[in-house]
């Protein structure tokens, strides 16, 4: 089973800022099959890329996705009110299990 | 439009069986590539997959509760059960299922329900 270990744990920035979250795998994601979610409390999680670099329907362009193999990135690049969130990472290959990262926490600083 | 709704108890005590129900809308498990799968998420942490299910019945499960969980459905009532036998304080969490599409190419989780909060307490 795949193992993501996302970074930071907490990223503490203010409206107007790039916020760069890090999601890394224990093995090679097949196909690029890494998908991001943004939650909010109370609330189920949204999904805002997929792919790798897709962006679901909807999601602004200010959103963006990078990576291939072990190693992928969600860029945010100016940061909106609405964005401070959780936001997790997963995999979602061919066939189950699918694992989520543990979870990045953005906050407004 | 796609829509879910999880459905179930709030409350349950441990060893008890918790039986949840995804009602869903705008698809039909009876289509090719169509799936429905279950992720639930403990108060303050991570989301955890439990387990899906196909158009074709194929059911896959999570690993460390495999042999907890039973996933059927009812093609014709277009609803989705899980059941999570011999329940735990931690098992409490909020569960949700969500939609998959595996045809052409395998599809992330677009669509969620809200979620239902079930709590393990004696």
């Amino acid at each position: 089973e795949i193992v993501l270990t996302q970074s930071p744990g907490t990223l503490s920035l203010s409206p107007g800022e790039r916020a760069t979250l890090s999601c890394r795998a224990s093995q090679s994601v097949i196909s690029s099959f890494l998908a991001w979610y943004q939650q909010k409390p109370g609330q189920a999680p949204r999904l805002l890329i997929y792919g790798a670099a897709n962006r679901a329907t909807g999601i602004p362009d200010r959103f963006s996705g990078s990576g291939s193999g072990t190693d992928f990135t969600l860029t945010i690049s100016r940061l909106e009110p609405e964005d401070f969130a959780v936001y997790y990472c997963q995999q979602y290959g061919d066939s189950p299990p699918y694992s989520f990262g543990q979870g990045t926490k953005l906050e407004i600083k | 439009q796609v829509t879910l709704r999880e459905s179930g108890p709030a409350l349950v005590k441990p060893t008890q069986t918790l039986t949840l129900t995804c009602t869903f809308s705008g698809f039909s498990l009876s289509t090719d590539g169509m799936c429905v799968t279950w992720i639930r998420q403990p108060p303050g942490k991570a989301l955890e997959w439990l387990a899906r299910i196909d158009w074709d019945d194929n059911k896959y499960y999570s690993k460390s509760l495999k042999t907890r969980l039973t996933i059927s459905k009812d093609t014709s009532r277009n609803q989705v059960v899980l059941t999570l036998t011999n329940m735990d304080l931690v098992d409490t969490a909020t569960y949700y299922c969500a939609r998959i599409v595996v045809s052409p190419i395998v599809s992330a989780f677009h669509v969620w329900g809200p979620g239902t909060m079930v709590t393990v307490s004696s």
